[in-house]
């Protein structure tokens, strides 16, 4: 089983600010298959990023994802008060099909 | 435009059994593997199960292998898990997701159905 791991697991930030959100998995995720969502109270989550670095329908360009193998990265380079929540990745090449335990970006 | 309407949730005692209903309309859903992803309560998300378009690949998380069952019907476009006995552990919001075409990557998710395992 593959293991992610996220970091930090709290980040507390204002608006304008750029943030960059780790995954870390045990062993490398096959073909890049890694995805990050976005979970607002009371929402289902959202498909931000998925193959590691595209971005899904909808999503603004100021949301970006890089990686490969077992370090993965997802960058907002100029935080909007929508993006105050809590974001999971996700691998999705090998099952079980693990989430990491979530990175919540809150308002300072 | 895509939804998927999941159904079946409630409070049951340990050991017993339900089952959730997920209905998929606006796509056509033989051409895409399906998920189920629960969340307990103030917790994280966590994979539960997925089936493939064919039904010809079933996975399971091992926290609930060999206790839940998952199908589909794709001609009623429906997804199922089957959940026996269920534990006080198994207590979450169950989203049925959708993936995208050959692949498992959640591209839509329902809005959930509280499953409740308390005595």
């Amino acid at each position: 089983e593959i293991v992610l791991t996220q970091s930090p697991g709290t980040l507390s930030l204002s608006p304008g600010e750029r943030v960059t959100l780790s995954c870390r998995a045990s062993q490398s995720v096959r073909s890049n298959s890694l995805a990050w969502y976005q979970q607002k109270p009371g929402q289902a989550p959202r498909l931000v990023i998925y193959g590691a670095s595209s971005r899904a329908t909808g999503i603004p360009d100021r949301f970006s994802g890089s990686g490969s193998g077992t370090d993965f990265t997802l960058t907002i380079s100029r935080l909007e008060p929508e993006d105050f929540a809590v974001y999971y990745c996700q691998q999705y090449g090998s099952s079980p099909f693990t989430f990491g335990g979530g990175t919540k970006v809150e308002i300072k | 435009e895509v939804q998927l309407v999941e159904s079946g949730g409630g409070q049951v005692k340990p050991g017993g059994s339900l089952r959730l209903s997920c209905a998929a309309s606006g796509f056509t859903l033989s051409n895409y593997n399906m998920n189920w992803v629960r969340q307990a309560p103030g917790k994280g998300l966590e994979w539960v199960s997925s089936i493939s378009s064919s039904s010809s690949y079933i996975y399971f998380a091992d926290s609930v292998r060999g206790r839940f069952t998952i199908s589909r019907d794709n001609a009623k476009n429906s997804l199922y898990l089957q959940m026996n006995s269920l534990r006080a552990e198994d207590t979450a919001v169950y989203y049925c997701a959708r993936g995208a075409f050959g692949d498992y990557v959640v591209t839509y998710w329902g809005q959930g159905t509280l499953v409740t395992v308390s005595s």
